[in-house]
């Protein structure tokens, strides 16, 4: 079953523009992954956040997550037309660890 | 470092025929091992899961199995291919608890005509 369900389904900003989603989950969980998707190609690892942490950056990616709401955020800061990708959350629940349980993915499209 | 491979990356079968994707990760022991499945323009459904030889899980009621022979090898199969079978497949592995990212395979198309 769908753990995680990302919001929006797709976003089009232009290049230098911030793009968000979100993911929202279920039942509490262990750490919730990032994944990238271009089309047509495996899945890139992004970040993880772990369930004891609130905040996460990599580059120009920054990562949070709040367990009391069971959800988290995706943010790209100043983003670039080679972000068009979807975007996955993945969740590791607590009483299945290692079980990875995916959304349906945000589509960004950003135009330069 | 460690490094996963997936193959083929497309594939075409006629309904009924038998099927096997291989998926090998290299750089690590005792790996978990994954098997996902990705309908057009939707998210991935966990297949299969394995913690170890011959420990397989399956998570969803189907017309596939899966095998792992050896620590670092994941095989997915069937014996007679269903048009509904045809996706996206892709192959990932996992370390563990101290390491929980999950690392993916370039996926294989599956085409069942």
């Amino acid at each position: 079953s769908q753990q995680g369900e990302e919001d929006p389904q797709a976003l089009s900003i232009q290049e230098g523009e911030n793009a968000t989603m979100n993911c929202s989950y279920k039942t509490s969980i262990n750490n919730l992954q990032w994944y990238r998707q271009n089309s047509g190609r495996g899945l890139v690892h992004l970040i993880l956040i772990r369930s004891n942490e609130r905040e996460k950056h990599s580059g120009r990616l920054r990562v949070t997550l709040d367990t009391s709401k069971k959800s988290s955020s995706l943010l790209i800061t100043a983003s670039r037309a080679a972000d068009t990708a979807s975007y996955f959350c993945a969740t590791d629940q607590a009483d299945s660890w290692g079980k990875f349980q995916f959304g349906a993915g945000t589509q960004v499209v950003v135009t330069p | 470092s460690q490094t996963i491979h997936q193959w083929p990356a497309t594939l075409v079968q006629p309904v009924g025929s038998p099927l096997s994707l291989e998926c090998t990760v290299e750089g690590t022991s005792n790996p978990n091992l994954y098997w996902y499945r990705q309908a057009a323009g939707r998210g991935l459904q966990l297949l299969f899961y394995s913690v170890g030889i011959g420990q397989i899980s399956s998570e969803v009621p189907q017309n596939l199995s899966a095998s792992r022979p050896q620590d670092r090898q994941f095989i997915l199969s069937s014996k007679k291919l269903l048009l509904s079978d045809s996706g996206f497949y892709l192959c990932a592995w996992s370390v563990g608890e101290l390491v929980p990212e999950a690392f993916f395979g370039q996926g294989t198309r599956l085409t069942v005509v």
